[in-house]
């Protein structure tokens, strides 16, 4: 099976930097995705790392170490608007590219 | 289409009747996945298709689920004889196929049992 673990909550602060972990386990791991999603909103694809290392898309970062089985999504210069729950999914190679979704974090930004 | 499409975006239904959703996913896209997400809880995976492979049903939680799809478009999701327990929002998503990782989700169907 699959298990992924992420905080529940984050709270941080408008223009600071803010990092959301995410420890995962898998009997297939191909990759690991971070998705957005605002309330009532749909998820949205945020980043994906398939190899170990640092991946940077504008304010957005998300690292991945498969080595320790844990990933992170890094969110610098933060802005209200980047309050939302925050998930990392595991693409799973034994199920043909199936993924599996963490449980999520809510990230809140105040002023 | 432009997006991925669910239809409908809310549904009432009484306590043992069956209910039918839609997901329209992107033209093209070979990969489609439904999820089921309670009130600020995570994603549940529920069926996962990968074009003419046997869909991966394991997230099923009861028999009283199925779903299908119509070679690489339209994929309904069947719930009979619904619960209270249901209720939540069913979310539907679609993948190019390959090495692409992105998924594009659709609006969710909200289900409530009544």
């Amino acid at each position: 099976g699959q298990s992924l673990e992420q905080p529940s909550e984050v709270t941080a602060v408008e223009g600071a930097i803010v990092q959301i972990n995410c420890t995962y386990q898998t009997s297939g791991f191909y990759g690991l995705s971070w998705y957005q999603q605002h309330d009532g909103g749909a998820p949205t694809f945020l980043s994906y790392n398939a190899l170990d290392g640092l991946e940077e898309t504008g304010r957005f970062s998300s690292f991945l170490s498969r080595s320790d089985s844990y990933g992170y999504l890094l969110l610098q210069e933060l802005q209200m608007k980047d309050s939302a729950s925050y998930f990392c999914a595991v693409r799973d190679q034994t199920g043909a590219n199936n993924l599996f979704f963490g449980t999520g974090t809510r990230l809140t930004v105040i002023p | 289409g432009a997006g991925v499409s669910q239809s409908p975006s809310n549904k009432v239904t009484e306590k043992g009747k069956d209910v039918e959703l839609r997901c329209d996913p992107i033209s093209g896209h070979t990969a489609l996945y439904w999820y089921r997400q309670r009130l600020g809880q995570g994603l549940e995976f529920l069926i996962y298709f990968q074009g003419n492979s046997a869909p991966d049903k394991s997230g099923l939680p009861s028999d009283r689920f199925s779903a299908e799809r119509t070679g690489e478009s339209v994929s309904t999701l069947t719930i009979q004889r619904t619960q209270q327990e249901d209720s939540a929002v069913y979310l539907c998503a679609s993948r190019r196929g390959g090495q692409i990782a992105e998924a594009f989700f659709g609006q969710g169907t909200r289900l409530t049992v009544v």
